[in-house]
């Protein structure tokens, strides 16, 4: 099975800061066949349903602000959100669709000070 | 607009068993993979199952392999998963998601406590 090792655990930053998640993979996730890294990125508000922020590592799925980003390749992934706002207060994923079983890093919870 | 509603949780004793539904609504479900995403309280979100377009293939997580079996009614538009052995393990929301890059649409999930 591959592991997803995600860092940090939490963070607290004001509005306006910029905060980087990471994702480490035990495999790497680039497909040779298509070049793309099979890794994406989820934002969990609180009560609510898992929404999908970036696909292939630095895809932003329509509709999600252009300060999520998301950059890497191989093992290490990052997501950047540049510019928080208080909305942004929510949990983060990272999920491996390379093989099966699919793996999520055990998230990250992002507070506003 | 697309829509995904599970229906079917509730409290179950360890042993028994239960059936999750969830309808789709607002695209071709018979041209996607769908899947089942569980979230065990305050816990992260794990993987459960997945299934092909044509409900040809399908695949489980270890913990789940032998008791649980996904499956679809195309000509419905729905997606089921049959619960069968529960533990207490299996204590979690359950959501549906539709499979592209890989899970682009989530329902709003459904409870299941397996509990004596």
């Amino acid at each position: 099975d591959i592991v997803m090792t995600q860092s940090p655990f939490s963070l607290a930053v004001s509005e306006g800061e910029m905060v980087t998640i990471n994702c480490k993979s035990s495999q790497s996730l680039l497909s040779s066949g298509n070049q793309k890294n099979y890794l994406a990125w989820y934002q969990q508000k609180p009560g609510q349903s898992p929404k999908l922020l970036i696909y292939y590592a630095s895809t932003r799925q329509s509709g999600v602000p252009d300060r999520f980003i998301g950059s890497g390749s191989g093992t290490d992934f990052t997501l950047t959100i540049s510019d928080v706002q208080a909305e942004d207060l929510a949990d983060y994923y990272c999920l491996q669709h390379y093989s099966y079983p699919l793996t999520f890093g055990s998230g990250t919870k992002l507070e506003i000070k | 607009e697309v829509q995904l509603v599970e229906s079917g949780g509730g409290l179950v004793q360890p042993g028994r068993s239960l059936k999750l539904s969830c309808a789709a609504s607002g695209f071709t479900f018979s041209n996607y993979y769908m899947a089942w995403v569980r979230q065990a309280p305050t816990k992260g979100l794990e993987w459960v199952a997945s299934i092909t377009n044509s409900g040809g293939s399908t695949y489980y997580r270890d913990s789940v392999k032998g008791r649980f079996t996904i499956s679809r009614d195309n000509a419905k538009s729905t997606l089921y998963l049959q619960m069968d052995s529960l533990r207490s393990e299996d204590t979690a929301t359950y959501y549906c998601t539709r499979v592209r890059t890989p899970f682009d649409y989530w329902g709003q999930g459904v409870m299941v406590t397996v509990s004596s």
